[in-house]
């Protein structure tokens, strides 16, 4: 299976921050991925797609890079319902697999 | 509005059986590629199953290949997973999630169903 390294697993930002979390794929998935918002007891939250591709009604703060190995998700300025969790989810190959997520804290 | 609404979770003793259901609405629900998902406490998301939009295509995870079985009634607008030969690492929250039309990842996911395998 494809493992997928998210990091960091958390962070603490403040409003108006820039924030960016990667993950790394143990093999290529060309541009093969997701990425997420989860906040408790609610369902998670599609926010890019295709690696790059913003997910109709995110706002445009959120944005994804990335292809074969390495991506990155970016919030360019945070806002406060921006404070979850997000997790990248690969759909390359099966099984399916997902970064072990990051947490997002307020500093 | 699309919408997923897991039900069935619950407590049940190793070795037991349990069928989780996610009800869907919102959308055209047997067009739509579906698939499960978990989240042991404190670990992160497993996928475990996909099944095509008639019922005929599915896959496993190894995890829970022989002992899961991913079925929909598209009549009723519902996924099912039949879990049988439960374990203890079978406890999680459970949650199925729609395939986009126009990429295979998830677009929508339900808020989940919790399971609980002790005796």
């Amino acid at each position: 299976a494809i493992q997928m390294t998210q990091s960091p697993s958390s962070l603490s930002a403040s409003l108006g921050d820039r924030v960016t979390m990667t993950c790394r794929a143990s093999h290529g998935i060309r541009d093969d991925l997701g990425w997420y918002q989860h906040k408790p007891g609610k369902a998670p939250k599609l926010l890019i797609y295709s690696a790059s591709t913003l997910q109709s009604g995110v706002p445009s703060r959120f944005s994804g890079s990335g292809s074969g190995t390495n991506f990155t998700l970016t919030i360019s300025s945070l806002q406060a319902e921006d404070f979850a969790t997000y997790f990248c989810l690969q759909d390359n190959t099966y099984p399916y697999t997902f970064g072990q997520g990051t947490k997002l804290e307020i500093k | 509005e699309v919408q997923l609404a897991e039900s069935g979770g619950g407590l049940v003793q190793p070795g037991g059986s349990l069928r989780l259901s996610c009800a869907a609405s919102g959308f055209t629900f047997r067009s739509s590629w579906m698939h499960w998902v978990r989240q042991a406490p404190g670990k992160g998301l497993v996928w475990l199953s996909r099944i095509s939009v008639d019922g005929d295509r599915t896959r496993y995870a190894d995890s829970v290949k022989g002992r899961f079985t991913v079925s929909r009634d598209n009549a009723k607008n519902t996924l099912y997973l039949q879990m049988n030969s439960l374990k203890a690492e079978d406890t999680a929250v459970y949650y199925c999630a729609r395939e986009m039309v126009t990429d295979t990842l998830f677009d929508y996911w339900g808020q989940g169903t919790l399971v609980t395998v002790s005796a």
